[in-house]
């Protein structure tokens, strides 16, 4: 098992671009959720999915997107990055109820 | 919404002595407390976790204790080692299990030789 993977594991934007980031799990998990990680702040919810086709809006929703087409992806979209976006980026996913297994993390910069 | 206080921010203990965090929840309704530990430049993973309906759990060195009706729980890591040095989250989760956690803001552990 893989686990929960994450693509890519840098990236540097412009203000005003788009971009994707990827998460896959392969644990068969219907719960998969991402965070933003900012110095002295902790972890912070953006979206959640409890399965395909359901996903909701975390803490910090504003300028992400998010879909869940397959139990095993769960794509968040910058639609216009900004520099507030700046940020470690963390996929997570686990059966409901249970310990959330995170992923590696995806470290993005917005100039 | 939720809300999860954490302290303290950093602590510094000596090695073999230990070291106790705290954090404080806002939402009774909150029924799962799992404790990441973060070493610089990874991901976060769990050391433990406990549930609303058991007030103490311990796995070797690691110990968190809940008090539901002053809604705080802790960490307690015993004989600390070099290895414990990294950063600690507390996180709450509200009872339905779709939400996601609620993180404190993290404690930085510094075990001193």
């Amino acid at each position: 098992n893989a686990g929960v993977t994450q693509t890519p594991k840098f990236q540097v934007l412009k203000t005003g671009q788009s971009m994707t980031l990827q998460c896959a799990q392969d644990m068969n998990h219907e719960y998969m959720s991402w965070y933003r990680q900012d110095p002295g702040m902790g972890l912070r919810l953006i979206h959640y999915s409890v399965g395909a086709g359901i996903t909701d809006q975390g803490e910090v929703p504003n300028g992400y997107n998010v879909s869940r087409s397959t139990t095993e992806d769960f794509p968040l979209r910058l639609l216009s990055a900004a520099p507030s976006q700046t940020s470690v980026y963390f996929c997570a996913s686990s059966y409901v109820y249970n310990e959330q297994f995170f992923g590696p993390g995806t470290r993005l910069t917005v100039l | 919404g939720e809300n999860v206080e954490q302290h303290p921010s950093t602590l510094s203990v000596q090695e073999g002595d230990s070291a106790v965090i705290k954090c404080t929840y806002s939402d009774s309704a909150s029924n799962y407390f799992p404790w990441y530990k973060q070493e610089l430049g990874k991901r976060p993973q769990l050391i433990i976790d406990i549930r609303s309906n058991v007030g103490e759990k311990k796995d070797q060195r690691i110990a968190v204790t809940l008090n539901k009706t002053a809604k705080h729980f802790s960490l307690h890591i015993t004989e600390t080692q070099p290895e414990d040095s990294a950063v600690y989250f507390c996180a709450a989760r509200l009872g339905g299990g779709a939400d996601g956690l609620t993180f404190g803001k993290g404690t930085h552990l510094i075990i001193q030789p």
